[in-house]
């Protein structure tokens, strides 16, 4: 099984909303990424987190909040969002050797 | 740092026509190289991998792909595509023996099948 279940697939917020994103694996993969990916281009990433600890943060606005509350979640949550951070959010995990990443189906958000 | 050059944005062929989707490289240190394979409003499905050992490799739907070093190359192919093959393809990159390091992605080859 190499699921990644990514909750909700769709997300329509306002600018002053609070929302989040969840992810679960239960591959017992212990490190997780959140991506970000426009429409036409390759997904960006965003976090990830490695035995629960964020190891990368690229430079993300304080806007995305990320958490991993234990080694098969993951959150990202939102608040006060920009029209363009509308794009599909990826999550994936790996297990490492030899970092074969899984992507669960993403979710769709829309910021007006 | 890692880089991954897609050559082809866009390539459009005839069903049940061969296809190569052209892939290479650069790295300073040794890569695992990754195919992923995205349809419309879905995420992205590993299509196949190259670790180590042969340097041909075998993935799902009927895909293959050859590494070759000297060439900074991985290539992908299919020797007959459909339909349903349509769909925009990602290579990758991450260093080997390097922990979770991120992927590094190409910008992507859009595939479309014509009937």
């Amino acid at each position: 099984d190499t699921e990644v279940t990514q909750t909700p697939k769709h997300l329509v917020m306002g600018m002053t909303n609070k929302k989040s994103l969840k992810c679960e694996q239960h591959m017992g993969h212990r490190a997780m990424y959140w991506y970000k990916q426009k429409a036409k281009k390759p997904p960006e990433l965003m976090f990830v987190y490695s035995y629960e600890k964020l190891s990368i943060n690229e430079s993300v606005p304080s806007r995305f909040s990320p958490e991993c509350p234990n080694s098969s979640l993951l959150n990202l949550h939102l608040h006060a969002l920009q029209p363009e951070d509308s794009a599909l959010y990826l999550c994936a995990s790996s297990q490492d050797p030899p970092n074969i990443q899984y992507f669960g189906a993403g979710t769709r958000l829309s910021v007006l | 740092a890692q880089s991954v050059t897609q050559l082809d944005s866009q390539v459009p062929v005839f069903e049940e026509a061969p296809v190569e989707l052209r892939c290479n490289y650069s790295s300073s240190v040794s890569v695992y190289l990754f195919w992923y394979v995205q349809y419309p409003n879905q995420g992205l499905q590993l299509l196949l991998k190259y670790l180590s050992g042969s340097t041909l490799v075998k993935g799902i739907n009927g895909f293959e792909a050859e590494f070759n070093k000297s060439q900074t190359s991985f290539h992908l192919r299919k020797p007959s595509v459909h339909i349903s093959d349509t769909a925009e393809y990602f290579c990758a990159v991450s260093v080997r023996n390097s922990g979770n390091t991120p992927l590094v992605f190409g910008k992507g080859t859009r595939l479309s099948v014509i009937a």
